[in-house]
């Protein structure tokens, strides 16, 4: 099992550009999770989607961040226009489903935004 | 105040040692607690779920104490290869969503 893919690693963007981050889950999975972490907050969960439906979406910052999951296999996190202090290493997990307490993390995207 | 609640250390200790960690946290309603482990610029994994009774796992032991709301990992005989974050993680009762502490870092010495 490949585990869950995120993409790209990093990522260094100008201040009021886009960004998409990407996450395939693993197989099977139907609860996926997007966390932010920095050094200041730690870990916050960002939103959580369960059989591709946005289920809590109250840990998004603001407008500026949206999610999508249009399948089964795929999810994305945007952010536009991006701010430095968006700056963070953004987690991607998933889990079996939504009472399956074991989250599988991606290895993370490294976002600075200069 | 955050919902859960570490000491983020760092704990310095040498080999051999028992080191024990503490995590507090704000629901009472909680329902689920684990421990996690992050190695530097990794992410985090699952170590051990908590439960009610304490559970052990090798040299690792995870208590609960509901009515003090507080949960505890301890580390016996410690390893260079335990040096690590370790997480304290709090599901809420009726959501899917898990909340992780800050972490407490561990340095294990030679």
């Amino acid at each position: 099992d490949a585990g869950v893919i995120q993409s790209p690693r990093h990522e260094v963007t100008e201040m009021g550009q886009e960004v998409t981050l990407r996450c395939k889950p693993i197989s099977g999975h139907n609860s996926l999770f997007w966390y932010r972490q920095t050094m200041m907050r730690g870990l916050e969960l960002l939103i959580y989607f369960n059989n591709n439906v946005p289920i809590d979406d109250s840990g998004m910052p603001e407008d500026r961040f949206s999610a999508k999951m249009p399948n089964a296999s795929f999810s994305t996190l945007k952010i536009q226009p991006s701010e430095p202090r968006d700056s963070a290493v953004y987690f991607c997990a998933s889990s079996q489903d939504r009472f399956n307490e074991k989250l599988f993390f991606g290895s993370g995207t490294q976002l600075s935004v200069l | 105040r955050k919902e859960v609640e570490q000491d983020p250390g760092p704990f310095n200790v040498p080999e051999g040692a028992t080191v024990a960690f503490n995590c507090t946290y704000s629901n009472s309603a909680s329902q689920s607690f684990f421990w996690y482990r992050q190695d530097c610029r990794k992410e985090p994994k699952l170590l051990m779920s908590v439960y009610s009774s304490g559970n052990e796992d090798g040299r690792f032991t995870a208590q609960l104490n509901r009515a003090s709301q507080y949960i505890s990992l301890l580390i016996r005989d410690s390893k260079l290869s335990d040096s690590a974050t370790y997480l304290c993680v709090v599901k809420p009762s009726n959501t899917g969503k898990l909340i992780f502490g800050q972490g407490t870092t561990l340095q294990v010495k030679p």
